[in-house]
């Protein structure tokens, strides 16, 4: 399994993009990048996944590079509610349901 | 449309007790996901379920088992618990070939 790596905490000031990075230099062709976040006492919580193009949607974007073995996490206007932790996952169709969590980034949003 | 919902929310137990935790997946999900997530660390992979049979297993012991019924629901079973069972037991729910996992909120388990 891909592994992945990212920053152990981040700050944010309320209102401002929060870039969120991770590096998966082990990935291989058919492994998909998920991002995942957990609120304090809350089960995670999806957010956007990407194979090679970025993609957007309600929540984030998701920006991978051109070689694959890093991407960024954009919360383009981050809020209070956005504090949690945020999981950057390398996950293969052939992985079934499981998903490996590393240690995440502690993503502080402040006022 | 009902998320996943977990029972209980929290349970302590003794060394050597039994436990059985319960999942209720989100409407017309057939897979399930359990996780073990100890104090400041990530969710870790236990094993999944489809069509009621084991889909995939983590590194975990024979003494953590599953069941998973036809309406999709499903239980996780812990023998002879260790004190390094304490945990947040974590359920997710999906359909098969889906990417994305929908999580509930977890049993908050104590072993004293």
């Amino acid at each position: 399994d891909a592994k992945t790596t990212q920053p152990p905490s981040m700050d944010c000031a309320e209102g401002r993009a929060a870039n969120l990075p991770c590096n998966h230099s082990t990935i291989s062709g058919n492994e998909y990048v998920y991002w995942y976040r957990q609120i304090h006492s809350q089960g995670p919580q999806y957010i956007i996944h990407g194979l090679k193009n970025n993609e957007t949607n309600e929540m984030a974007s998701l920006i991978i590079t051109e070689d694959r073995k890093s991407s960024t996490l954009i919360l383009p206007h981050a809020t209070l509610r956005d504090t949690a932790v945020y999981y950057c996952i390398v996950h293969g169709s052939s992985n079934t349901g499981k998903l490996i969590f590393g240690q995440g980034t502690t993503l502080q949003v402040k006022p | 449309e009902t998320g996943v919902t977990q029972s209980p929310t929290h349970l302590i137990k003794t060394r050597g007790q039994q436990v059985t935790l319960r999942c209720s997946s989100q409407s017309g999900h057939n897979t399930v996901s359990w996780y073990q997530q100890a104090l400041g660390q990530g969710p870790q992979f236990i094993f999944q379920y489809y069509r009621e049979e084991e889909n995939g297993r983590g590194n975990f012991p024979p003494r953590f088992s599953g069941l998973q019924f036809p309406n999709y629901s499903s239980e996780l079973n812990v023998n002879a618990l260790e004190l390094d069972d304490s945990a947040l037991y974590l359920c997710a729910s999906s359909l098969q070939g889906s990417r994305e996992q929908f999580f509930g909120p977890g049993t908050r388990l104590t072993v004293l």
